[in-house]
């Protein structure tokens, strides 16, 4: 069965300490890796997808990366309006008559404290 | 670009009754994905309309359900409310065209908070 696991559950920062967040993905025939950020009472924002091992995008402080196995979303010199929570999310093939849906990973909340 | 518009943004039902919400996608897109919210269970899958058809279900009982029309515009439903109904409604859309090549990131609404009683 696919699956998406993402760590840590939650992240404090300090603001300017750059980190990482893990995505661990297990899905037949990788379709496609998306992260979201989605902030409290509102829908999760898409911010990159990544199609192959050793793709690489960057936003602003953010950076994801790509292998065949995990993803990592890096925060360089994070500020506190980047705290959040972090979703992975895959597609996945779930039957139906046309096959896929996007799993997602339970996020990683992100805390930056000034 | 307008983006997906969810109404109304919060409910309060008792249990036993039921609700209909409401999702508008961004213009253009015409597959509509519906997600449930919870803190312990997360993004969970409810349904996948393109083109007025339901191309793929989650694991919820039949007491969930939705429909597409012809605007792309979508409904879901759900009859005989439970107090584990309650939770964050999310429609999302993407231009999702072809199933074979489903990589197009979703677009999701701010959702409908849905509190059972």
């Amino acid at each position: 069965e696919d699956q998406v696991t993402q760590s840590p559950e939650a992240l404090r920062l300090q603001e300017g300490e750059s980190s990482s967040l893990n995505c661990s993905y297990t899905v037949s025939g990788l379709r496609g890796l998306f992260w979201y950020r989605q902030d409290p009472g509102k829908g999760p924002e898409f911010l990159f997808t990544l199609y192959s091992a050793g793709e690489e995008k960057e936003k602003e402080r953010l950076k994801a990366t790509l292998t065949k196995k995990e993803s990592f979303l890096h925060i360089t010199a994070p500020k506190p309006e980047d705290s959040a929570t972090y979703l992975c999310a895959v597609p996945s093939r779930g039957g139906g008559t046309g096959g896929f849906k996007t799993i997602f990973g339970a996020g990683t909340r992100l805390f930056v404290k000034a | 670009k307008a983006g997906v518009t969810q109404t109304p943004r919060y409910l309060i039902k008792t249990r036993g009754q039921q609700v209909t919400l409401s999702c508008s996608p961004i213009s253009g897109h015409r597959s509509v994905s519906w997600y449930q919210q919870t803190p312990g269970q997360g993004l969970q899958f409810l349904f996948e309309y393109f083109s007025e058809t339901q191309r793929n279900k989650g694991n919820f009982p039949g007491r969930f359900s939705g429909r597409q029309f012809s605007n792309s515009r979508s409904e879901m439903n759900v009859s005989t409310l439970e107090l584990g109904d309650s939770a964050l409604y999310l429609c999302a859309s993407s231009l999702g065209s072809d199933p074979s090549s489903y990589n197009s990131p979703l677009h999701f609404g701010n959702g409908t908070r849905l509190t059972v009683t």
